[in-house]
């Protein structure tokens, strides 16, 4: 099972500023990784597929980027209802696997 | 419009059987995987299954390997996810999602999640 891992656990950042989260896997999932924002009491949210695909009516501030075992998930300038837990899942392998989740909170 | 509607809230002791449900609409409801996802109190999102309503084909992760059933009845479109025996570990919320494209591993349709508490 590949092992997902994320950094930072949380990060605090102010209204308008750029975040930068982190997703690593423990071996290759090539580009097949997804990421997902969930807001307290709601269902997880799809943002990005494969690595850098925003699903849709994701706004364009939302950008993936990396492949192998090295992702980003940046929020270009960050509004406030971004503030959530972010999560990245690889599916290039059975079975799928979630990254323990990044909060995004407000400094 | 796309919908995974989830049954309600359940409160179960200990030993209890239990059968969630979560029934789609707004698309072809065979053509698509229907995955359940666990998340534990305060914690993270954990897979632990998947079924294709078309043929029944069914994926269990080892960790929940033997410990649910995943099921669908294509004629009412309804997937569910079925304990036998209820332990206090069981207590999540507990989501339905469907793949965002036939046969993608990705998930762009949730169910609102049903949370089932087993105490005693």
């Amino acid at each position: 099972e590949i092992v997902m891992t994320q950094s930072p656990a949380t990060l605090s950042v102010s209204p308008g500023e750029r975040a930068t989260l982190s997703c690593r896997a423990s071996q290759s999932v090539r580009s097949n990784i997804a990421w997902y924002q969930q807001k307290p009491g709601q269902a997880p949210r799809l943002l990005i597929y494969g690595a850098s695909t925003r699903a849709t009516d994701i706004p364009a501030r939302f950008s993936g980027s990396g492949s192998g075992t090295e992702f980003t998930l940046t929020i270009s300038s960050l509004q406030s209802e971004d503030f959530a837990v972010y999560y990245c899942q690889q599916y290039n392998n059975r079975p799928p696997t979630f990254g323990p989740g990044t909060i995004v909170d407000i400094k | 419009e796309v919908q995974l509607v989830q049954s309600g809230a359940e409160v179960k002791k200990p030993g209890e059987s239990l059968k969630i449900s979560c029934k789609g609409s707004g698309y072809s409801f065979t053509n698509y995987w229907i995955a359940w996802v666990r998340q534990m109190p305060g914690r993270g999102l954990e897979y632990m299954g998947i079924i294709y309503p078309g043929d029944a084909e069914t994926r269990y992760s080892p960790s929940f390997q033997g410990q649910v059933t995943i099921s669908a009845d294509k004629s009412v479109s309804t997937a569910y996810l079925q304990w036998n025996s209820l332990n206090a570990s069981d207590t999540a919320m507990y989501y339905c999602a469907r793949s965002r494209v036939e046969g993608s591993g990705t998930y762009g349709h949730w169910g609102q999640g049903t949370l089932v508490t087993v105490s005693s």
